[in-house]
C-alpha cells in the first residue's frame, strides 16, 4: 500500500448505529486531518492531529468522535448520526515542520456515507 | 483571517480549448497557495502550489498558475484541455500548517 488509504469506501449506516472510519498513512507524516465534503459546500475541516495529538476540533458535533493511536493511523468513530452527515469524508497527512512552513496535504480516496 | 473564493462553481469547454479557472483569496500573512483536483470517486490530488519565487508556477497535466498578489488572485490555466481533464478543481491557501479550501468549480470537456 502506499499513500493515504481509507476503508471502507463506502458506509450505509442508520442512525442508531455505531461504525468506524478507518486511515492510515505510508508516507511517514506527522500529522493527521480528517475533512468532511458535503455537496456545493466547501470542505470542512474537522479534526487535526500532530504527533498523535489533538491539535483542532472545529466545532464538530460529539457523534463524531476521532482516535489517533500512532502517527500512521487515525479513526473517526461515528454513532447517531443524522442524515445531514451523509458525506465524503476525506483523510489527509503531512509532514509539519516544527519551524513552520508549508504542508503539503497527502488526500485519501475518501468514505462515502450515507446515513439512512 | 482566511478565505478562497472560486468564482465559478461550472465551466463547460470544448475539447482543446484553453481554460482559466478563478481564484481569489484573502489573506492577512504571507502565503502558500495551493490547487487540487479530485477526480470522480477519488480524493484530492496536487497539482501545483506557489511558495514563493516565481509568480508563474507550473505543475502536473500540463496545467500554470499565476499568482498575482495585488489583485490577490491565483487563477489556473491550460491551454489546451482534454476530456479527461473533467474533474472538480480546488483552491486553498495555507498560511503555516492549515489549509482553508474555495467550494470548488467542475470543469467538463465536451467532445
Amino acid at each position: 500500500e502506499t499513500g493515504v488509504t481509507q476503508t471502507p469506501r463506502h458506509l450505509v449506516m442508520g442512525m442508531t448505529n455505531k461504525k468506524s472510519l478507518k486511515c492510515e498513512q505510508h508516507l511517514g507524516h506527522n500529522a493527521m486531518y480528517w475533512y468532511k465534503q458535503s455537496a456545493k459546500k466547501p470542505l470542512e475541516l474537522m479534526f487535526v492531529y500532530n504527533f498523535k495529538e489533538q491539535t483542532e476540533n472545529n466545532s464538530v458535533p460529539s457523534r463524531f468522535s476521532p482516535e489517533c493511536p500512532n502517527s500512521s493511523h487515525l479513526f473517526l468513530h461515528l454513532h447517531t448520526l443524522q442524515p445531514e452527515d451523509s458525506a465524503l469524508y476525506l483523510c489527509a497527512s503531512s509532514q509539519e515542520r516544527v519551524r513552520g512552513g508549508y504542508n503539503e496535504q497527502f488526500f485519501g480516496p475518501g468514505t462515502r456515507l450515507t446515513v439512512l | 483571517a482566511q478565505s478562497v473564493t472560486q468564482l465559478d462553481s461550472q465551466v463547460p469547454v470544448f475539447e482543446e480549448a484553453p481554460v482559466e479557472l478563478r481564484c481569489n483569496y484573502s489573506s492577512s500573512v504571507s502565503v502558500y497557495l495551493f490547487w487540487y483536483v479530485q477526480y470522480p470517486n477519488q480524493g484530492l490530488q496536487l497539482l501545483l502550489k506557489y511558495l514563493s519565487g516565481s509568480t508563474l508556477v507550473k505543475g502536473i497535466n500540463g496545467f500554470e498558475a499565476e499568482f498575482n498578489k495585488s489583485q490577490t488572485s491565483f487563477h489556473l490555466r491550460k491551454p489546451s484541455v482534454h476530456i479527461s481533464d473533467t474533474a472538480e478543481y480546488f483552491c486553498a491557501v495555507g498560511p503555516l500548517g492549515r489549509l482553508y479550501f474555495g467550494r470548488g468549480t467542475q470543469l467538463t470537456v465536451w467532445p
